[in-house]
């Protein structure tokens, strides 16, 4: 059974503060890995998808890193504003290819003006 | 290009109504997959069209739940009938094929009474 698990369920921050999450994912039969932020009644928006070991990608003030040989990713969020306050979602694929995704249950970040 | 859009976006039904939702995928995307995300939990698969056929149901919970994808174009999933626990946002996702990109809808919050 695939399992994604995210850290921490929530967070406060300061506006202007730098923050970081924690995505841990089964390491072996690594396919991808993908971040979503998500606002409610809104789309979870596409941030990045990691495929190798090492990657780091970088999106505004918002970057992640991936190591598949340990199982985990971090986000990280440079200077976070209240705009950035959101549900931030990782998942796997089941499998290669087009498959479904297995979800965290999501890092839930408000960001305090 | 037009996203991902479901309808509605809101429902409260009564426990033993029927409720279908509807997802219209990006034109041309020929794998869309169906999501619910219960209040608390993850997101969780529910079931993936590759065009009209039905690749994967494995996250189907019971046969209270038909989802349709006739022609290959828009996607329906009926709750029939709706239990208390069915409540919850019902995300729609497309994608083309042999790429990793996949884009969800702002879902549809169902709500049972």
């Amino acid at each position: 059974i695939l399992n994604v698990e995210q850290s921490p369920q929530s967070l406060h921050v300061q506006e202007g503060d730098s923050t970081n999450f924690t995505c841990s994912f089964p390491s072996s039969n690594f396919y991808a890995l993908h971040w979503y932020r998500w606002e409610t009644a809104k789309s979870p928006e596409a941030l990045f998808v990691m495929t190798l070991n090492g990657d780091e990608k970088k999106k505004g003030q918002i970057s992640a890193t991936l190591n598949t040989k340990e199982g985990y990713s971090y986000l990280y969020i440079k200077g976070s504003q209240p705009e950035d306050s959101a549900t931030y979602l990782c998942a796997f694929p089941k499998n290669s290819g087009n498959t479904p995704l297995v979800f965290g249950k999501g890092t839930r970040l408000s960001v305090i003006a | 290009e037009a996203g991902v859009t479901q309808f509605p976006s809101h429902s409260v039904i009564e426990k033993g109504q029927t409720v279908t939702l509807r997802c219209d995928p990006i034109s041309g995307h020929d794998n869309l997959y169906w999501y619910r995300r219960v209040m608390g939990k993850e997101i969780k698969f529910l079931l993936h069209f590759v065009k009209e056929s039905k690749q994967d149901e494995s996250g189907m919970p019971n046969n209270r739940f038909l989802a349709e994808r006739t022609g290959g174009t828009y996607s329906t999933l009926k709750v029939q009938p709706a239990e208390l626990e069915d409540s919850g946002v019902y995300f729609c996702a497309s994608s083309q094929e042999r790429l990793y990109g996949y884009t969800f809808g702002s879902g549809t919050r169902l709500t049972v009474v």
